[in-house]
């Protein structure tokens, strides 16, 4: 079966410009996170989808971020104005269900270079 | 907050050598502690995950152990292969809540 999709896997924009980063989890699974891996960092969390409402948004950096999910299906993640300490890689995460008690499948990333 | 350290950042080690990668976490409140592999360019997969009642958990070559009023899991690769090149994460869950905290990683190369 196919995992999670993330596309696009790489994106290069100017700042100051709008982007959007779509992630397809895998079919019925329920919870879906976002994180943020900098270079030579560890993985930060943004933002985590229960179905389509968003309990725990305590992660987005700044209003410039937001997110938002479709049902139990795709989520788009928005940057506005992107800054160039925007650049990253965002990962995208899905579960079977609420909580953290099964393993999290994540997708190979959006390589973001802001120049 | 939850802070999670893993130490070597980096390792290399001859092919057929046993690995042992360490994972340090704050809050031993923990649900369970998982161990991802993340190759260059790609996302995570998911190695183990040791609920909080667990001591060890085994996948082939692979052994993970968990301490958790000391607050230390061990991740044991044994006679590492060059395929096993890659990076290392553990992650915990804070209490409460349902994102991971991640440490930043055990970035290994197996030397053929």
């Amino acid at each position: 079966g196919a995992g999670v999709s993330q596309s696009p896997s790489n994106k290069v924009t100017e700042k100051g410009k709008d982007v959007e980063l779509r992630c397809d989890p895998i079919s019925g699974h329920t919870a879906l996170y976002w994180y943020r891996q900098r270079l030579g960092q560890g993985l930060e969390f943004l933002i985590y989808f229960q179905g389509n409402s968003a309990p725990d948004k305590s992660g987005l950096p700044s209003d410039r971020f937001s997110a938002e999910r479709t049902g139990e299906s795709v989520s788009t993640l928005t940057i506005q104005r992107t800054q160039q300490e925007d650049s990253a890689v965002y990962l995208c995460a899905s579960s079977p269900r609420q909580g953290t008690n099964s393993p999290l499948h994540f997708g190979n990333g959006t390589r973001l270079t802001v120049t | 907050k939850q802070e999670v350290t893993q130490i070597p950042a980096a390792l290399s080690v001859p092919e057929g050598e046993n690995l042992v990668l360490n994972c340090s976490f704050t809050d031993s409140a923990i649900y369970n502690l998982q161990w991802f592999r993340q190759d260059p360019g790609k996302g995570l997969t998911s190695l183990l995950l040791i609920q909080s009642s667990q001591r060890e958990q085994t996948s082939g070559r692979l052994n993970a152990s968990l301490d958790k009023s000391s607050g230390r899991s061990t991740l044991y690769i044994a006679a590492s292969q060059p395929g096993d090149s890659a990076t290392y994460l553990c992650a915990v869950p804070p209490p409460g809540n349902n994102r991971l905290a991640f440490g930043k990683g055990n970035q290994v190369v197996v030397i053929p």
